[in-house]
């Protein structure tokens, strides 16, 4: 089945702890993505990665790292989380980005709390 | 930059009665995309419709309908014979030719027996 998977689906963790969330897709897209979602905000882009090593910052980037060594796979990191990262994130991805009619499939999301 | 509006945080209708969630957006680019997305209570992203911005004939996919006005900057989506399963968060979305979706902030639908 093609899909976009997250991990965890839910984290509890406090100030300042290092923690990850992994992102993998299975449809050998090129481009992936991750965003942010807050009640009244909509959805905001982190970081995309338009390829294996390349990578760029979207319109809220402070305080996120990504990285993309291979094709499939597309890590969140928080290196000091803190409380106003408390949000949930949503990881997609897409076939061909240059095409503005590609559908962007997204994973099931994370829901994270920084205490 | 790009700026999509939903006016409308919250919107309720009766089950089998018809809806539309409004949205406008802003650009100065000619070829671009529409989207609405549902966010069920599961939180999944879940691509309801979507419109090409050269096309004049409005999307339709089953009880879902758009009602797109370029010229206004307007994209609109109707739900007709509203199902209790249509209850959710929706958001309206645009793309260029680049990378990133631009989102709404999103219009929560009831649907009421």
């Amino acid at each position: 089945e093609a899909q976009v998977t997250q991990n965890p689906r839910y984290l509890i963790t406090v100030t300042g702890k290092k923690l990850t969330v992994t992102c993998s897709q299975n449809m050998n897209h090129e481009y992936m993505s991750w965003y942010r979602q807050d009640p009244g905000l909509g959805l905001r882009q982190i970081y995309y990665s338009m390829n294996v090593e390349v990578t760029d910052k979207g319109d809220v980037p402070e305080g996120y790292k990504v990285s993309r060594k291979e094709k499939r796979n597309f890590p969140l990191i928080l290196e000091s989380p803190s409380p106003n990262q408390t949000s949930l994130y949503f990881c997609a991805s897409t076939l061909e980005p240059r095409l503005a009619s590609s559908e962007q499939f997204f994973g099931p999301g994370t829901r994270l709390t920084v205490l | 930059a790009q700026t999509v509006t939903q006016s409308q945080p919250e919107m309720s209708v009766q089950e089998a009665e018809t809806v539309t969630l409004s949205c406008t957006y802003d650009t100065s680019e000619s070829d671009y995309y529409l989207f609405w997305y549902k966010q069920p209570p599961s939180r999944q992203m879940i691509l309801v419709i979507r419109q090409e911005a050269y096309k004049q004939q409005n999307a339709t996919e089953n009880r879902f309908s758009v009602n797109f006005q370029k010229a206004a900057k307007s994209f609109s989506l109707k739900i007709s014979d509203s199902q209790l399963g249509d209850a959710a968060m929706y958001f309206c979305a645009y793309r260029t030719s680049g990378y990133a979706l631009n989102f709404g902030k999103g219009t929560s639908l009831l649907v009421t027996p």
